[in-house]
């Protein structure tokens, strides 16, 4: 099983340039999440979809733009980016549990930007 | 000050030791408590989740709340080099995983 498959694994960018960070999962889950993971800041919330049709906003949200495409995609655009955005993304899926909610992580996308 | 705090180590100890990792956290409302692990250049993998306090086991990995002191344990026995990696507590007022608080990570390393 693929579970969370992110592309892409690396990228480059230079200040002001725009990019997207594709997400699919193939496990059939309603909820879908990007998250940034800075030195010392742990997984930081970006922005999420409860379902279908529905996104809000995490912690971080600021810079940030994403679309949820249909049940299995989930993309995160930026669409200037600056240097403070240099960091590793990870998607994120989840599926209930009779106690709460359990995240499976894609492999992650490092990304730099210049 | 962060509401999770997380030693970040490096931890290095030898194969076959007992290895304790910590967090203490802030919020009292935190009722669901997590360990994550993530191996280098991977996505972090739920490795246990204890909800309320008490003691929570699974092979050789036990987790410990003590909600009374705001602080949570993860401990390994026999500790194998493929522990190897970093170690994330999480924890949540809420059962949803949108309200998840993360900890910055304990990088454990096994020496063989």
């Amino acid at each position: 099983n693929a579970g969370v498959t992110q592309t892409p694994k690396f990228q480059v960018l230079k200040t002001g340039q725009s990019m997207t960070l594709q997400c699919a999962q193939d496990m059939n889950h309603n909820s879908m999440y990007w998250y940034r993971q800075d030195p010392g800041m742990g997984l930081r919330l970006i922005y999420y979809s409860a379902s279908e049709g529905t996104t809000d906003k995490g912690e971080v949200p600021n810079g940030y733009n994403v679309s949820r495409l249909n049940k299995r995609e989930f993309s995160l655009r930026l669409e200037s980016a600056a240097p403070s955005q240099t960091s590793v993304y990870f998607c994120a899926s989840s599926e209930a549990t009779p106690v709460s909610e359990k995240l499976f992580f894609g492999s992650g996308t490092q990304l730099s930007v210049l | 000050q962060k509401e999770v705090e997380q030693d970040p180590g490096p931890l290095s100890v030898p194969e076959g030791a007992i290895v304790s990792l910590n967090c203490t956290y802030s919020n009292s409302a935190f009722q669901y408590f997590m360990w994550y692990r993530q191996y280098s250049r991977k996505g972090p993998e739920l490795l246990m989740y204890t909800y309320s306090s008490g003691n929570k086991e699974d092979g050789r990995f036990t987790a410990q709340v003590d909600k009374s002191s705001k602080y949570i344990s993860l401990f390994i026995r026999d500790s194998q080099p493929s522990d190897s990696a970093t170690y994330l507590c999480a924890m949540s007022a809420y059962s949803s995983a949108s309200k998840i608080i993360f900890g910055s990570g304990t990088r454990l390393s096994i020496r063989p």
